[in-house]
């Protein structure tokens, strides 16, 4: 299967700080890719797509100044927690559909990044 | 509102035995249907994709679709105890990339 990546893996930081979490596909282009959160216990929630060259569509009830994402090229998508505060602490995912432009999307995902905000 | 309906579980079964996960949909018009495997901790891993009415098998995993029923299931045969994890139910919104995710079904082999 396609392979997606994520950076870091894990990060404890200050409230207050930003965070950035980096999402690669590393074998096939994704013009699209997602970002979720999922507290413990808890189903994925979709925060955002990430679409290459144009602005990110974010969910509803998702802040999009305090979730900045950027789809800078066709293999990378990045996800700037701004300000963090101890209620962003979750586990954050990314997933990309290689197949691109069809309804038939399946979705890869990257390994994850959990972050906790002290 | 789009929505995946999973029973939450636990469901616990013995080792050997067949484990059946059910999920219900309500989009009508959704055509791809997804089955992943999420351990504790780590990130949903796909296991099936169903598009079409009817029985799909893959291994031990057999996917089950019935669009009239907006009903889909997974059988997993011969259950072992590294099976035990949580799964996830997914359905594409029609007309887009975007997939709704149930609540998912953990599920416990017990051996």
């Amino acid at each position: 299967g396609a392979v997606v990546s994520q950076h870091p893996s894990r990060v404890i930081c200050k409230s207050g700080t930003s965070v950035k979490i980096e999402c690669r596909s590393l074998d096939f282009q994704a013009t699209t890719m997602f970002w979720y959160r999922q507290f413990p216990k808890q189903s994925l929630m979709l925060m955002a797509t990430s679409n290459e060259g144009s602005k990110a569509t974010y969910e509803q009830g998702v802040e999009k100044d305090k979730f900045l994402i950027n789809h800078a090229s066709l293999t990378l998508s990045t996800l700037t927690v701004t300000s963090a505060h101890p209620e962003d602490s979750s586990f954050y995912i990314c997933s990309a559909p290689p197949g691109g432009g069809t309804s038939y999307n399946e979705q890869f995902f990257g390994p994850g990044t959990r972050l906790t905000v002290l | 509102q789009k929505e995946v309906e999973q029973n939450s579980g636990p469901l616990s079964v013995p080792e050997g035995a067949i484990a059946s996960l059910n999920c219900t949909y309500s989009d009508r018009g959704s055509q791809s249907f997804f089955w992943y495997r999420q351990y504790s901790g780590k990130s949903p891993e796909l296991i099936m994709s169903i598009y079409s009415n009817g029985d799909k098998e893959d291994g031990r995993f057999t996917a089950q679709l019935n669009k009239a029923s907006q009903y889909v299931s997974l059988l997993i045969r011969d259950s072992q105890p590294s099976d035990s994890a949580t799964y996830l139910c997914a359905v594409n919104i029609p007309g887009g990339f975007k997939t709704i995710f149930g609540a998912g079904t953990r599920l416990f082999v017990k051996a």
